[in-house]
């Protein structure tokens, strides 16, 4: 079964230019979060979306935002890049957006780097 | 806003070593533990968790996680690691109660293990 697809795996932007991922969850889970990576650090939550919906938001500025399709993939879109937003972005899918039973699945990332 | 700590940062055991990787948060409600593994090259995979029960968890591949609520630590152990365990390890925690997928990370523990 395929897992969850991020893509591109990787992308070089300049600051000030505008960025866009994607993900496309594992078949059958509704529920889409990402997460920021800095080298060195934990993943950060940036958002959770559910059937479309938003569901929670991290502690990032509006230059980041999302959305969700009616098929349940997602993007994620960055505004005004800066040099601190260059880390590895993370998708995750789960079938629900909650509960024991609903394990977040993780993609491979895309990694962003800012010059 | 809830924190996790992961004190070991660099970990470096021999084959067949028993292992013990401390995690504590700091949130004084309900909480639910996840420890996730990274091994190189690949992405982030659940390991184990804890919503409620039991306090010590059991996960995939000999791992197992003892939740002691006065201490607010959720340490990792295996008894006898192997060389395939080197990877990097992240504790995580959500509020609990709702089970939503915000996850706050520790910065993670990367282990080696030598033959």
């Amino acid at each position: 079964d395929a897992g969850v697809t991020q893509s591109p795996t990787h992308l070089i932007k300049t600051r000030g230019q505008h960025v866009t991922l994607r993900c496309s969850p594992i078949s059958g889970h509704k529920s889409v979060s990402w997460y920021q990576q800095v080298l060195g650090q934990g993943p950060q939550f940036i958002f959770q979306y559910y059937e479309k919906e938003e569901r929670g938001r991290g502690n990032f500025p509006d230059r980041f935002s999302a959305r969700q399709f009616p098929n349940y993939s997602s993007e994620l879109n960055v505004n005004a890049l800066l040099l601190g937003d260059s880390a590895l972005y993370l998708c995750a899918s789960s079938t629900r957006d909650r509960g024991p039973d609903s394990p977040l699945h993780f993609g491979n990332g895309t990694r962003l780097t800012v010059t | 806003a809830q924190s996790v700590s992961q004190h070991n940062h660099h970990v470096i055991l021999s084959e067949a070593a028993s292992l013990e990787l401390g995690c504590n948060y700091s949130y004084g409600g309900t909480v639910n533990l996840f420890w996730y593994v990274q091994y190189p090259g690949q992405h982030l995979q659940l390991l184990l968790k804890y919503f409620s029960g039991d306090p010590l968890v059991k996960g995939i591949k000999g791992f197992e996680a003892e939740f002691i609520k006065s201490k607010f630590s959720f340490n990792l152990r295996k008894p006898s690691v192997q060389w395939s365990d080197t990877a990097e390890y992240f504790c995580a925690v959500s509020l609990g109660g709702t089970g939503r997928r915000a996850l706050t990370f520790g910065s993670g523990t990367r282990l080696q293990v030598q033959p």
